[in-house]
């Protein structure tokens, strides 16, 4: 994996408890992003950054925040689960949004009962 | 808006035989195209990526092409093995959007 790390791997919490999943890259690149996957849905994006301090919502936001207060450290909130956010998130990073490979990081399997 | 068709959604193949994936996208204004590979349980490698202004890039046995005009892109597995036994995704990235859009994969089992 091209120097990104997610935690924790795995996690189960209960509904109404805040949830904060961490990605830190060392790699340098200025892009990270905030994926879900589930099945019939496929990969949605969640939140994304452009540069420290610069975020923006992707196509499921709602229930969801996002900080980067460090080039290398992307942090995902849900500040009160839902069964709905039951999923598997996936990091990644992009040097450049237009012209570069996305690299993706192993996973965190939430489930929130 | 964009959306981005993998057909079949799972392909059997004997090893050894050379396959080809499908990937179909709607809106042809786009910076470019990814495949990806995903293992069960892990996150996606990036296999090849393609430019809107390439027609095709090739690493080992692989080769993605890409038309633009029609929406389409292929990747072409040579002589395959178990060991490419994934799901194979691609995504486009529309012109001008933050967002990549995914297709919901092929999943391969190449058999012994």
């Amino acid at each position: 994996d091209a120097g990104i790390t997610q935690s924790p791997r795995h996690k189960v919490t209960e509904t109404g408890t805040p949830v904060t999943l961490r990605c830190h890259q060392t790699e340098n690149h200025r892009y990270m992003y905030w994926y879900r996957q589930d099945p019939g849905h496929g990969l949605r994006l969640i939140h994304y950054s452009y540069g420290v301090k610069d975020t923006d919502k992707g196509e499921v936001s709602d229930g969801y925040s996002v900080s980067r207060s460090k080039t290398e450290d992307f942090l995902l909130t849900l500040e009160s689960a839902t069964s709905s956010q039951t999923s598997v998130y996936f990091c990644a990073i992009s040097a450049d949004r237009d012209v570069e490979k996305l690299f993706f990081g192993s996973g965190t399997q939430l489930s929130v009962l | 808006k964009q959306e981005v068709t993998q057909i079949p959604a799972a392909l059997s193949v004997p090893e050894g035989e050379n396959l080809v994936l499908n990937c179909s996208f709607t809106d042809s204004a786009i910076y470019n195209l990814q495949w990806f590979r995903q293992d069960p349980g892990k996150g996606l490698t990036s296999l090849l990526l393609i430019q809107s202004s390439q027609r095709e890039q090739t690493s080992g046995r692989l080769n993605a092409s890409l038309d633009k005009s029609s929406g389409r892109s292929t990747l072409y597995i040579a002589a395959s093995q178990p060991g490419d036994s994934a799901t194979y995704l691609c995504a486009v990235r529309p012109s001008g959007s933050e967002k990549l859009v995914f297709g919901k994969g092929t999943k391969l089992t190449v058999n012994p």
